[in-house]
C-alpha cells in the first residue's frame, strides 16, 4: 500500500529552537494538508497545498510557522522559534483531485520543553 | 463555514454488539462526508466517504454510514463489533466547490469490552 511518510516520528526540543517536520506525499497526489492534533483543540488545519501552491494557511500562526513544498515529493512544516504550546502531533495528508479521501501519515509527535 | 459535531466523547460496547456513532454536520449545501479511524499512535485511516448518490455508504472493516439530509447526520454503524475496533473515530465534512478541505469533529473514543 502507498503511504505518506513523515519524519521524524518523535521530536523533543527546547523552547526557542527551530523544528522542521517533513512529509513525503504519495506519488501522484497533488494535494497536501498539514493538521495539528491536540487534546484541547482536536484536529486543526494548518496549511493546504495543491500542485505545490499554498492555497490556505489561515490556520497557521504566521509569525513562527511556515509551510513549503520545495518539490512534489516533499512538504515541510517549520516552527521557529518553538514554544511549549506547540507541543502536539502534526499530521500530513495527501490525495488526488479525483479522490477526496485523504491518506494520512503516522504523524510527528513534537514536545517542546 | 462548515462544522461537525460528534455528541459522544466515549462509547462503550461489548464485543459482538452493534455499534452506532453519531455525527451531525452544519453546511449550507450538500457536503462531502467522511469517517476516519485512528488507532493509538497512528495516523487517520479512511473508513468511508459520501459524495452523492446512494445515501447508504459501505466502507472497510464492515462499517457503513447513512447520510440523512433532513437530520444533517452521517452516523456510522457496524452490526457486530470486534475488540480490534477499539479506536478513536472522526467524522469530517468537506465543502463542495473546489476547496473541500475536511473539517473534523472532536472524535468519539470506542471502548470494546470482551
Amino acid at each position: 500500500d502507498a503511504r505518506v511518510t513523515q519524519t521524524p516520528r518523535d521530536k523533543v526540543t527546547e523552547m526557542g529552537q527551530e523544528v522542521t517536520m517533513r512529509c513525503q506525499p504519495i506519488l501522484g497526489h497533488n494535494t497536501v494538508f498539514w493538521y495539528r492534533q491536540t487534546m484541547m483543540q482536536g484536529l486543526e488545519l494548518l496549511a493546504y497545498f495543491r500542485n505545490r501552491a499554498p492555497l490556505d494557511d489561515s490556520g497557521m500562526p504566521k509569525d513562527r510557522f511556515s509551510a513549503e513544498m520545495p518539490d512534489a515529493t516533499l512538504a515541510t512544516l517549520k516552527i521557529q522559534p518553538s514554544e511549549p504550546r506547540d507541543s502536539a502531533v502534526y499530521f500530513c495528508a495527501s490525495g488526488r483531485d479525483a479522490n477526496y479521501g485523504y491518506t494520512f501519515g503516522s504523524g510527528t509527535r513534537l514536545t517542546v520543553v | 463555514a462548515q462544522s461537525v459535531t460528534q455528541p459522544d466523547i466515549h462509547i462503550t460496547v461489548s464485543e459482538g454488539a452493534s455499534l452506532e456513532l453519531r455525527c451531525n454536520y452544519s453546511y449550507g449545501a450538500t457536503p462531502y462526508l467522511f469517517w476516519y479511524v485512528q488507532s493509538p499512535g497512528q495516523g487517520l485511516q479512511l473508513l468511508l466517504k459520501y459524495f452523492s448518490g446512494d445515501t447508504l455508504v459501505q466502507g472497510i472493516k464492515g462499517f457503513e454510514a447513512e447520510f440523512k439530509r433532513s437530520q444533517s447526520s452521517f452516523n456510522l454503524r457496524k452490526p457486530s463489533v470486534h475488540w480490534s475496533d477499539a479506536a478513536e473515530y472522526f467524522c469530517a465534512v468537506g465543502a463542495r466547490g473546489g476547496s473541500y478541505i475536511p473539517t473534523f469533529g472532536r472524535g468519539t473514543s470506542l471502548i470494546v469490552h470482551p
